[in-house]
C-alpha cells in the first residue's frame, strides 16, 4: 500500500517562493512518477508537472514550465516542489500523486499555500 | 494544451443514471487509451474511480463505468446515492508525459 504525506500549510508574501515536500512509503519509488496537481480555490484540478518513471526526469505543463521545480530524493523516497515568484493566483490547495501506468492511483493529503501581503 | 471540457453541473435522483461528458482532442482523449476518472469530495484527496477509459480499481462499485467514443469520453454513474454527490473530474494522457484534467462537473443528487 503506497502512502503519500506532505508537508504542512505555506503563508507566503508575494514574490516569494514556496517548496512543498511529499515523502512516500510503499511500492519502489524509483518505479513511480510522483505529479503535482493543485486545486485553486472555485477551480478545478490542474496538473503542474512530474517525476518521469525510470528516467528520473522532471516534466512540466506549459503554464508552469518557467516556474516551478519538481525533483525527488531517492535516499529518502520524497518529492519536492518548489513554485518560484508566487502571486495571489497561487493560493491553492498543491496535491502529490503517484502516477502509475498513465493514472494518479495514490494521492497525498493535500497542502495549502495562501500568498498573502 | 488545452484542458478537457466537461458540463459544469449534472444531477439525478436516488436511483437514477447520470453520464457525464469529456472532450478532448485528437492528440489526447481520441488517441490514448489512457483517460481516467476522479471523484473529489470537498476538503479529501481525489479518488481514482476509473482508469485506462473504462476499468475500475479495486472497491469502486461497479455502478461507475466509463467508455469512450472518438474524442469524447464519458463516466456513467448508475443506481445514483448520496454520497456519489462530489466533483468529478476526467483526466487525460497527452504525449510527452503531459496530462490534462478536465475544469471538473458538480454532480448533484437530488
Amino acid at each position: 500500500q503506497v502512502q503519500l504525506v506532505q508537508s504542512g500549510a505555506e503563508v507566503k508574501k508575494p514574490g516569494s517562493s514556496v517548496k512543498v515536500s511529499c515523502r512516500a512509503s510503499g511500492g519502489t519509488f524509483r518505479d513511480y512518477g510522483i505529479n503535482w496537481v493543485r486545486q485553486a480555490p472555485g477551480r478545478g484540478l490542474e496538473w503542474m508537472g512530474g517525476i518521469v518513471p525510470v528516467f528520473r526526469t522532471s516534466v512540466y505543463a506549459q503554464k508552469f514550465q518557467d516556474r516551478v521545480t519538481i525533483t525527488a530524493d531517492d535516499s529518502t523516497t520524497t518529492a519536492y516542489m518548489e513554485l518560484n515568484r508566487l502571486t495571489s493566483e497561487d493560493t491553492a490547495v498543491y496535491y502529490c500523486a503517484r502516477a502509475w501506468m498513465r493514472r494518479f492511483d495514490y494521492w497525498g493529503q493535500g497542502t495549502l499555500v495562501t500568498v498573502t501581503s | 494544451q488545452s484542458a478537457l471540457t466537461q458540463p459544469p453541473s449534472a444531477s439525478g435522483s436516488p436511483g437514477q443514471s447520470v453520464t457525464i461528458s469529456c472532450t478532448g482532442t485528437s492528440s489526447d482523449v481520441g488517441v490514448y487509451n489512457y483517460v481516467s476518472w476522479y471523484q473529489h469530495h470537498p476538503g479529501k484527496a481525489p479518488k481514482l474511480i476509473i482508469y485506462e477509459v473504462n476499468k475500475r480499481p479495486s472497491g469502486v462499485p461497479d455502478r461507475f463505468s466509463g467508455s469512450r467514443s472518438g474524442n469524447t469520453a464519458s463516466l456513467t454513474v448508475s443506481g445514483l446515492q448520496a454520497e456519489d454527490e462530489a466533483h468529478y473530474y476526467c483526466n487525460s494522457y497527452g504525449g510527452n508525459n503531459n496530462f490534462l484534467f478536465g475544469g471538473g462537473t458538480k454532480l448533484t443528487v437530488l
